[in-house]
């Protein structure tokens, strides 16, 4: 079976760019959550969406971050302008029932993303 | 805030020791969550433990969560280079999100 599926792996750009990340849940899951890990920090979710609906994106670091999941197979997450500070591994992960599910997500490869 | 405190935060052992690594919360956990992360790799689900007292086992690996429900423990018998990798506990948060220790960093020497 196809677990969580992300692209890019890796992704270089130059602060200022728009980066667009992809994620492709495990079919049947309803629920996708989208992580952000550093050393720094741990690994944080950014937001979470419930068949299709952002339910809780308080984890979103600022206006410049974007989540949209226009159907059940497909999330974005977008970054408009990206910042050094931004550089980190995303990681989109999903389960059936989301938070309230005794279910363990499924992550991921993750994208690693640097933005020089 | 509830936080998940793992220890300790790297570990080198020689292969065929045993090690524990702990995973303490500042509340109660409802639902305690250990996984395992391969450099360049997502993570990978290894077990749940919801009640107190609770021990489950796979392979090797044993987790237990105290009775209080504010402590777990990942066991490794006879540690593998197999073994290696970051080792994550997860909890539900107070908000209901899904919040994760920094993990412990596993080192197996051949």
């Amino acid at each position: 079976d196809a677990g969580v599926i992300q692209s890019p792996r890796h992704e270089v750009t130059e602060m200022g760019q728009e980066v667009t990340l992809r994620c492709k849940p495990i079919s049947g899951h309803n629920s996708l959550f989208w992580y952000r890990q550093t050393m720094m920090r741990g690994l944080e979710l950014l937001i979470y969406f419930n068949n299709n609906v952002p339910i809780d994106d308080s984890g979103m670091p600022e206006d410049r971050f974007s989540a949209k999941m226009p159907n059940a197979s497909f999330s974005t997450l977008k970054i408009q302008p990206s910042e050094p500070r931004d550089s980190a591994v995303y990681f989109c992960a999903s389960n059936w029932g989301g938070y309230d599910s005794n279910q363990p997500q499924h992550f991921g490869d993750g994208t690693r993303l640097s933005i020089l | 805030s509830q936080e998940l405190e793992q220890s300790p935060q790297s570990l080198i052992v020689q292969e065929g020791k045993n090690l524990t690594i702990n995973c303490t919360s500042s509340k109660t956990l409802y639902g305690l969550y250990w996984y395992k992360q391969k450099y360049g790799e997502g993570l990978i689900f290894l077990m749940m433990l919801q009640k107190g007292g609770e021990e489950k086992s796979h392979e090797k690996i044993t987790a237990k969560l105290d009775e209080k429900k504010q402590q777990s423990s990942l066991h490794i018998t006879a540690s593998q280079p197999s073994h290696a990798g970051i080792y994550l506990c997860g909890a539900g948060g107070s908000q209901g999100n899904l919040i994760f220790g920094k993990g412990t960093k596993l080192s197996v020497k051949p």
